[in-house]
């Protein structure tokens, strides 16, 4: 059972160019979150989907787009990048936000730098 | 907007002392609170899940309580080793929302063998 994957793992970005981060689930969750983490920070929602075809902003959404068309995956898509977007992105999902099957998996990450 | 801080920001320790992770947040209506545990490039792992309901959890070595009134929790560690030192985060879910979670920034532990 892989759980969540995200690749890659590593990227370096020119300011200006965009990327897709993939993230894949295999535990057939329906809740899936993207996050990121600047150095010294907590975790930050971007974007976060309760099933295939819905998604939804969270804290800080700007310079990001995702779209969910299947229960098992959950791209972020980077449009034009900018320096302000060097971090490490989180991809996590659950099987339910509340009761007895709560409980977040989350990916090893993606540390992207923007130059 | 709910807010959660956690203190110390860094801590070290020897090997085998007890010691307290502190974590509090502003809101008290809270559906949840999950204590994680974060190595050096690797993910987040979840280590304890308190219900709103609840007053403490507890495995193996580490305990957290949850005091929502007051917003507040703990997370205490019991003859600390090396194997522990990481980042331990918490977070809290705003109670009924599928919206994902509410992080602090951290206890960055070092536990000196």
């Amino acid at each position: 059972n892989a759980g969540v994957t995200q690749t890659p793992k590593f990227r370096i970005l020119k300011i200006g160019q965009s990327m897709t981060l993939q993230c894949t689930q295999d535990m057939n969750h329906n809740y899936m979150y993207w996050y990121r983490q600047d150095p010294g920070m907590g975790l930050k929602l971007i974007y976060y989907s309760v099933g295939a075809g819905i998604t939804d902003k969270g804290e800080v959404p700007n310079g990001y787009n995702v779209s969910r068309s299947t229960t098992e995956d959950f791209p972020l898509r980077l449009e034009l990048a900018a320096p302000s977007q060097t971090s490490v992105y989180f991809c996590a999902s659950s099987l339910s936000y509340r009761g007895p099957n709560y409980g977040y998996t989350f990916g090893s990450g993606t540390r992207l730098t923007v130059v | 907007k709910q807010e959660v801080t956690q203190i110390p920001a860094a801590l070290s320790v020897p090997e085998g002392e007890n010691l307290v992770l502190n974590c509090s947040f502003t809101d008290s209506a809270i559906y949840n609170l999950q204590w994680f545990r974060q190595d050096p490039g690797k993910g987040l792992t979840s280590l304890l899940l308190i219900q709103s309901s609840q007053r403490e959890q507890t495995s193996g070595r580490l305990n957290a309580s949850l005091d929502k009134s007051s917003g507040r929790s703990t997370l205490y560690i019991a003859a600390s080793q090396p194997g522990d030192s990481a980042t331990y985060l918490c977070a809290v879910t705003i109670g009924g929302g599928a919206d994902g979670l509410t992080f602090g920034k951290g206890t960055h532990l070092i536990i000196q063998p």
